[in-house]
C-alpha cells in the first residue's frame, strides 16, 4: 500500500509566478490537509479538504487555494509567489482508528522562490 | 506567545544515552498528542500518539503527557545514530479532522 505521495519533489519559481502542487492520500483516506514548513520551523496548517470542499483554513492569504478531486487527491495552488513562500509544503492524509485520528505525511514538495 | 513551545536545540548526546525531549503548551483544549520524527529533507513520520494524560511505551520510545502541567515528553532509550533527526511534537483538540499544531522541532544528534 503506497503511502502519501506528492509531486513534484522540488520546484524553483520566480516572484509573481503561480505554482500547483499535487498530493495523493493513502488508499481509503478521504481527508487531506496541507501544511507549510519554513526552514527550522514546525509545519503550519494551510487548509483541509473533505468531500471536495475546503473544511478548515489556517492563517494564510487567499493567494493560497486548493482543490480536492473525486478520487480524494488534492492540489495546492499558490498565486503571485513571494520570496517568503519558499518552504517545504506537506500533504497529510487522515486516518481514524479505535485510538482516534492520526495524520500521515507525504515527503513534501520543496519550493524555492527566487 | 506560541501555543506550543519546543526547545529547538540542537541536542547532541552519545550513543546509548537516554534522550528526553519536551514540549509545553498553553491551550487546555488539546487532548491528543503526537510525536513525529523528521529526517533531513523528508516529511514527518508519526512515532507516538497518546490521548490525555499518562504514559505510552513503544519499543525504545516512551511518550508522557501531563495535562495538569500542560507538558509532554518523549524519552528515547538506548539511543542510536539512526535516531538523529528533528523531533516535532504536535497536538490537536477535539477529534474530527482538526488541524495539528506543531512545536518548532528539536534537532537531535546521536554521536557514535
Amino acid at each position: 500500500d503506497a503511502g502519501v505521495t506528492q509531486s513534484p519533489t522540488h520546484l524553483i519559481k520566480t516572484r509573481g509566478q503561480q505554482v500547483t502542487l499535487r498530493c495523493s492520500p493513502k488508499s481509503g483516506h478521504d481527508t487531506v490537509s496541507w501544511y507549510q514548513q519554513a526552514l527550522g520551523q514546525g509545519p503550519q496548517f494551510i487548509f483541509q479538504y473533505y468531500e471536495e470542499e475546503e473544511r478548515q483554513r489556517g492563517n494564510f492569504p487567499d493567494r493560497f487555494s486548493g482543490h480536492q478531486f473525486p478520487n480524494y487527491s488534492s492540489e495546492l495552488n499558490v498565486n503571485a509567489l513571494l520570496l517568503g513562500d519558499s518552504a517545504l509544503y506537506l500533504c497529510a492524509s487522515h486516518e481514524w482508528t479505535h485510538e482516534g485520528e492520526t495524520q500521515y505525511f507525504g515527503p513534501g514538495t520543496r519550493l524555492l522562490v527566487l | 506567545q506560541k501555543e506550543v513551545e519546543q526547545d529547538p536545540g540542537p541536542l547532541s548526546v552519545p550513543e546509548g544515552a537516554i534522550v528526553s525531549l519536551n514540549c509545553t503548551y498553553s491551550n487546555s483544549a488539546f487532548q491528543y498528542f503526537m510525536w513525529y520524527r523528521q529526517y533531513s529533507r523528508k516529511g514527518p513520520e508519526l512515532l507516538m500518539y497518546t490521548y490525555s494524560s499518562g504514559n505510552k511505551e513503544d519499543g525504545r520510545f516512551t511518550a508522557q503527557v501531563d495535562k495538569s502541567s500542560k507538558y509532554i515528553s518523549l524519552f528515547i532509550r538506548d539511543s542510536q545514530p539512526s535516531d538523529s533527526a528533528t523531533y516535532l511534537c504536535a497536538m490537536v483538540g477535539i477529534q474530527g479532522a482538526q488541524k495539528l499544531v506543531f512545536g518548532q522541532g528539536t534537532r537531535l544528534t546521536i554521536n557514535p
